[in-house]
């Protein structure tokens, strides 16, 4: 799977958009882009995931750029319940449900009143 | 959507002691499931990986004989800690794979050996 690199923190200030990058020059065409959020002493929660497409959910936006080597997860109006870390994930499809995730280091996102 | 069930949520044991895990797929049926530990700010280290029916398949450095994993259906796989020491003391996660849902995490189990 290909390595991803993200800042290790970040603040965000209450309902303001927050944007979240991540790098995976290294990304594969069947490689998909997958992002989890883990809440503090909580399981990581599945957020969205894309493979080139520009994706969007109730949770979150993925912005992923044309040559596929970055992405940007957005949660448009913060709450301080986002605050966590954020996982930026490549691997292949969900169909290859036997290959696991390999977590990285993440983005602390701290949100602020 | 999909929820995968673990149980318990917080365990203190002696030193010396053994402590089962149990992570369910409530909806769903697993073919794979994850078993991960993540030590304080840490990110999340995968320990093995449990096949239904199979021999789990362990990862460099995770003893196979302390950490005895039971993966006898498709909606349940068990983690069992052996000889518990406090070293062993971390949080430990589950994760369920299914082709239609992809992974569904557990909500964790806090271990402290005393």
């Amino acid at each position: 799977d290909a390595k991803t690199t993200q800042p290790p923190s970040m603040d965000c200030a209450e309902g303001r958009a927050a944007n979240l990058p991540c790098n995976h020059s290294t990304i594969s065409g069947n490689e998909y882009v997958y992002w989890y959020r883990q809440i503090h002493s909580q399981g990581p929660q599945y957020i969205i995931h894309g493979l080139k497409n520009n994706e969007t959910n109730e949770m979150a936006s993925l912005i992923i750029t044309e040559d596929r080597k970055s992405s940007t997860l957005i949660l448009p109006h913060a709450t301080l319940r986002d605050t966590a870390v954020y996982y930026c994930i490549v691997r292949v499809g969900p169909r290859n449900a036997g290959n696991m995730l390999t977590f990285g280091g993440g983005t602390r996102l701290m949100v602020k009143p | 959507g999909a929820v995968v069930s673990q149980h318990p949520s917080r365990v203190i044991c002696k030193s010396g002691t053994s402590v089962k895990i149990e992570c369910r797929s409530l909806d769903f049926q697993a073919t794979t499931m994850f078993w991960y530990r993540q030590f304080p700010k840490q990110s999340l280290m995968l320990m093995a990986t449990s096949n239904e029916g199979s021999k789990a398949t362990y990862e460099q450095g995770v003893e196979k004989d302390k950490f005895l994993i039971n993966h006898a259906s498709l909606t349940l796989s068990t983690l069992t800690v052996t000889s518990a020491h406090p070293e062993d003391s971390s949080f430990y996660i589950c994760s369920a794979s299914d082709r239609n849902y992809g992974y569904t995490f557990g909500s964790g189990t806090r271990l402290t050996v005393v």
